[in-house]
């Protein structure tokens, strides 16, 4: 384990179900991220928290509704998603501002049916 | 924004040989450049990364060099063996890693180790 655990590892939803995707990271990190990793896509950032504040947001849709409630745990809760949304949605987390030790969980494989 | 390119996707190398993955970025405000090893059911582990105040930087195995006047840096690794077989990705970021900036990462080079 590298400090940052997701849960869960997999997960099959059909197109109008609600779940939540859940983040942890246990190296006193004061920064959390979500990425999606496509096949033969780069590496693409959702979300950005700072200090449990959002600081970024890569033009995601609003199915994707991120949620913070504190500097170790961050959740994405995801509604009405589309086939094209599965992918692996990895978390990790990093000391801000200088970023020190940016770390990545395991990643929960999405798969929208 | 930041683009960052990587070049080749794939890479198959003899065990005991050298492998070179490059690495091209577009904001010269760039200043952290980590390079991230994945392997299968798992999400990118760090492996090494530089800061733009220097040049070139050594992790026994691994080197990473960096040319800022180019804007590329590059995945040195020597005397390769099985389980260096992965994928890797490089990532460039203006926040030197962090704060309100999250990482731009190249497409990944998946790296063959041949035996």
């Amino acid at each position: 384990e590298t400090g940052v655990t997701q849960t869960p590892r997999h997960l099959v939803m059909g197109m109008t179900n609600k779940k939540s995707l859940k983040c942890e990271q246990h190296l006193g990190h004061n920064a959390m991220y979500w990425y999606k990793q496509s096949a033969k896509k780069p590496l693409e950032l959702m979300f950005v928290y700072n200090f449990k504040e959002q600081t970024e947001n890569n033009s995601v849709p609003s199915r994707f509704s991120p949620e913070c409630p504190n500097s170790s745990h961050l959740f994405l809760h995801l509604h009405t998603l589309q086939p094209e949304d599965s992918a692996l949605y990895l978390c990790a987390s990093s000391q801000a501002p200088m970023g020190d030790g940016y770390t990545f969980g395991s990643g929960t494989r999405l798969t929208v049916v | 924004g930041e683009n960052v390119e990587q070049h080749p996707s794939t890479l198959s190398v003899q065990e005991g040989d050298s492998a070179v993955i490059k690495c091209t970025y577009s904001d010269s405000a760039s200043n952290y450049f980590p390079w991230y090893k994945q392997e299968l059911g798992k999400g990118p582990q760090l492996i090494i990364d530089i800061r733009s105040n220097v040049g070139e930087k050594k992790d026994q195995r691994i080197a990473v060099t960096l040319n800022k006047t180019a804007k590329h840096f590059s995945l040195h690794i020597t005397e390769t063996q099985p389980e260096d077989s992965a994928v890797y990705f490089c990532a460039a970021s203006k926040g030197a890693g962090g704060g309100a900036d999250g990482l731009t990462f190249g497409k990944g080079t998946h790296l063959i180790i041949q035996p």
